[in-house]
């Protein structure tokens, strides 16, 4: 599967607990990118990681967020401290030029109970 | 204000009919449109790219005003395989993150 890959599909953690997801990026593709998204809503922007660089942060990203993208292939998102508001579905997403070219992939959704 | 608004609809259609959808947004300095289509609890997927001159991608047509500042999606001689929600997106300043507006739902029906 060439697509862009993220684990888990769904995470069910109690609230206060730490969760990180994994996202696996297109092998070619140099941009990587995280959104959220709730029930109704369309996803909402995170953070953008140009190779290992993180270029830009939302500021829906609080302090509780951490995005690393290391080597510049795979990234992980960790939330500390879940809260019931992050229960969400977190998509992944990658491009290999400028924004629009987006690939998502399946996406994690998070419940915290 | 959001950056982008859209009418949530629903909108439900015969097969064959022909729909339009519209979206606003506020960022007159964006560069960059475009329609992703997300089908029931999956991921949005590029429908197509929307340049100013209007562009039509078959059944699909996109044109962008960017005077007012709206975006269209016409969409000719609707298949059941068409429902989904459809999203417009509009490039933020820096051109990497993109804003997504609450999407439009459409059901096409027998």
């Amino acid at each position: 599967d060439t697509g862009v890959s993220q684990d888990p599909r769904h995470k069910i953690t109690k609230r206060g607990q730490n969760v990180t997801f994994r996202c696996d990026p297109i092998s070619e593709h140099n941009r990587l990118y995280w959104y959220r998204q709730t029930l109704g809503q369309g996803p909402e922007f995170l953070t953008y990681f140009q190779n290992e660089a993180q270029l830009e942060k939302s500021r829906l990203l609080s302090d509780r967020f951490s995005a690393e993208r290391p080597k510049g292939s795979f990234s992980t998102l960790e939330i500390q401290r879940t809260e019931q508001g992050d229960s969400a579905m977190y998509l992944c997403a990658s491009s290999l030029a400028q924004a629009g070219g987006y690939t998502f992939g399946s996406g994690t959704r998070l419940t915290v109970v | 204000r959001k950056e982008v608004e859209q009418d949530p609809g629903p909108f439900n259609v015969p097969e064959g009919a022909t729909v339009a959808f519209n979206c606003t947004y506020s960022n007159s300095a964006s560069q960059s449109f475009f329609w992703y289509r997300q089908d029931c609890r999956k991921e949005p997927k590029l429908l197509m790219s929307v340049y100013s001159s209007g562009n039509e991608d078959g059944r699909f047509t996109a044109q962008l005003n960017r005077a007012s500042q709206y975006i269209s999606l016409l969409i000719r001689d609707s298949k059941l395989s068409d429902s989904a929600t459809y999203l417009c997106v509009v490039a933020s300043n820096s051109g990497y993150a993109l804003n997504f507006g609450k999407g439009t739902s459409l059901l096409v029906t027998p």
